[in-house]
């Protein structure tokens, strides 16, 4: 079964400064998706960036990027310029190829970031 | 659209009663999910469903069960609640189940067993 850890609980960074969330996963499947998703004090989950395991590329989204390491099996979200409005909790999160059961997202613990104006 | 959509948003239960949990989705998704948020843990999958009339147990499906009688609506049922499934529990639609499809969440329902 796959595994997704979010070693670090809580994290904090300046206004307009970058700040890096740490991911790592366990697989022993080749090809797979992981996902950042974005959860504000609202509760609604928002995706943030997604990474296909095939592609070597890091995936960016305008402020976001991830820093995909595959044969560490780590994958790490940068922030840059951080804005109040990223104050949340983010979850990585790891999905299969496969359908069916294996559709569902295994989700890490979860890191609270705060931004501190 | 209004996406996917939860009701009702918060609920407080004692020990023994019933309820039921509604997820409805407006873009016709064929895949639809329920995981439950506990704290210090991130989202585990209790039941999902692969289409309409269809239902699957996820990794925590014991003391729950679900229908998938109309593809826009996905019911998650708790026939005796207990104090261990006080939680935030939150539905999810994907078109299909291929892995690039985003999953797209509800807002949640906060859901407390005395």
């Amino acid at each position: 079964a796959q595994t997704v850890t979010q070693s670090q609980p809580e994290m904090s960074v300046q206004e307009a400064e970058t700040v890096t969330l740490s991911c790592t996963y366990d697989t022993s499947e080749s090809d797979y998706y992981l996902f950042w998703y974005k959860q504000p004090p609202s509760r609604q989950m928002i995706l943030v960036i997604r990474q296909e395991a095939y592609k070597q590329q890091n995936a960016t989204e305008n402020r976001f990027s991830v820093n995909f390491q595959k044969a560490a099996k780590s994958f790490s979200l940068k922030i840059s310029d951080s804005q109040l409005g990223d104050a949340a909790m983010y979850f990585c999160a790891y999905r299969s190829v496969n359908t069916g059961a294996n559709s569902k997202l295994t989700f890490g613990k979860g890191i609270t970031l705060s931004v501190r104006p | 659209n209004a996406g996917v959509t939860q009701t009702p948003k918060f609920r407080v239960l004692k020990t023994g009663q019933s309820m039921t949990l509604l997820c409805a989705q407006d873009m016709n998704h064929e895949y639809m999910y329920w995981y439950r948020q506990d704290p210090g843990m991130g989202l585990r999958l209790i039941h999902y469903s692969v289409g309409e009339g269809t239902t699957a147990k996820g990794e925590v499906p014991d003391g729950y069960n679900v229908s998938r009688l109309k593809k826009q609506n996905f019911l998650l049922g708790l026939e005796s609640a207990a104090p261990s499934q006080t939680s935030v529990y939150f539905c999810a639609s994907s078109e299909t189940g291929g892995p690039y499809n985003e999953q797209f969440f509800g807002p949640g329902t906060r859901l407390t067993v005395l």
